[in-house]
């Protein structure tokens, strides 16, 4: 079936590393969105890509890096410049000007730094 | 700035009962609105409108915007326990390649 698949779901580290969040879909969308979710907030855009070679960053990019070498992947690393990086981070997919555009999450990575 | 404000931010209901989730906007150029449902992890899509008045409806949830006032609501009926979950309202603009605004987000815990 086709769908986003979010690895790992859940991801210790310490203070000081950085880590990689993996995101691939099969569904043959051209756009890609990392986004984060605290508690109490909405989901905040890290970094968006709309084609392969091409992101762009969203509202708190700060900290964090992606790259878009294939249509399929999207991954997101943490770097140990975020400051506040415990928090549940999903990744999205869209199909632009297809029906109504809405996007389809992953189920989501749980990162917990000790 | 664009932003999307819903309410209330969380509610509790008894099995039964019928629930009014409401979500306010300020945005320019308005495209769509969007409501998901997020049980524990991923969101799944519920709902989205575009045009004022026009209820969309699916079993015992619904759904209307109000392009003029600026919100649009989700009304579930018949609450289950099954209904527990965040619900997330998203606003789409015409403009820019980053055109999707979430709101917070309502937790509503249904119970027995």
């Amino acid at each position: 079936d086709g769908g986003i698949t979010q690895s790992p779901k859940y991801l210790f580290r310490k203070e000081g590393q950085n880590v990689t969040l993996s995101c691939e879909q099969n569904l043959n969308h051209d756009a890609m969105y990392w986004y984060r979710q605290d508690p109490g907030q909405g989901l905040r855009l890290i970094y968006y890509s709309q084609i392969v070679n091409d992101f762009q960053k969203g509202d708190i990019a700060e900290g964090y890096s992606v790259s878009r070498e294939k249509k399929e992947s999207f991954p997101l690393t943490v770097t140990s410049a975020q400051k506040n990086p415990t928090a549940f981070y999903l990744c999205a997919s869209s199909m632009p000007g297809q029906g109504s555009g809405e996007l389809f999450f992953g189920e989501g990575s749980r990162l917990t730094v000790l | 700035e664009d932003k999307v404000v819903q309410s209330p931010l969380s509610l509790v209901v008894h099995e039964g009962d019928t629930v009014t989730l409401n979500c306010s906007y300020e945005v320019t150029n308005f495209r769509s609105l969007l409501w998901y449902k997020q049980e524990k992890k991923a969101p799944t899509f519920l709902f989205m409108l575009t045009s004022s008045g026009i209820e969309k409806k699916s079993g015992r949830l619904s759904s209307i915007l109000d392009k003029k006032e600026l919100f649009s609501i989700l009304n579930i009926t018949a609450t289950q326990t099954g209904d527990s979950a965040v619900y997330l309202c998203a606003v789409k603009v015409k403009t820019g390649a980053n055109n999707l605004f979430f709101g917070t987000g309502t937790r509503l815990t249904v119970i027995p």
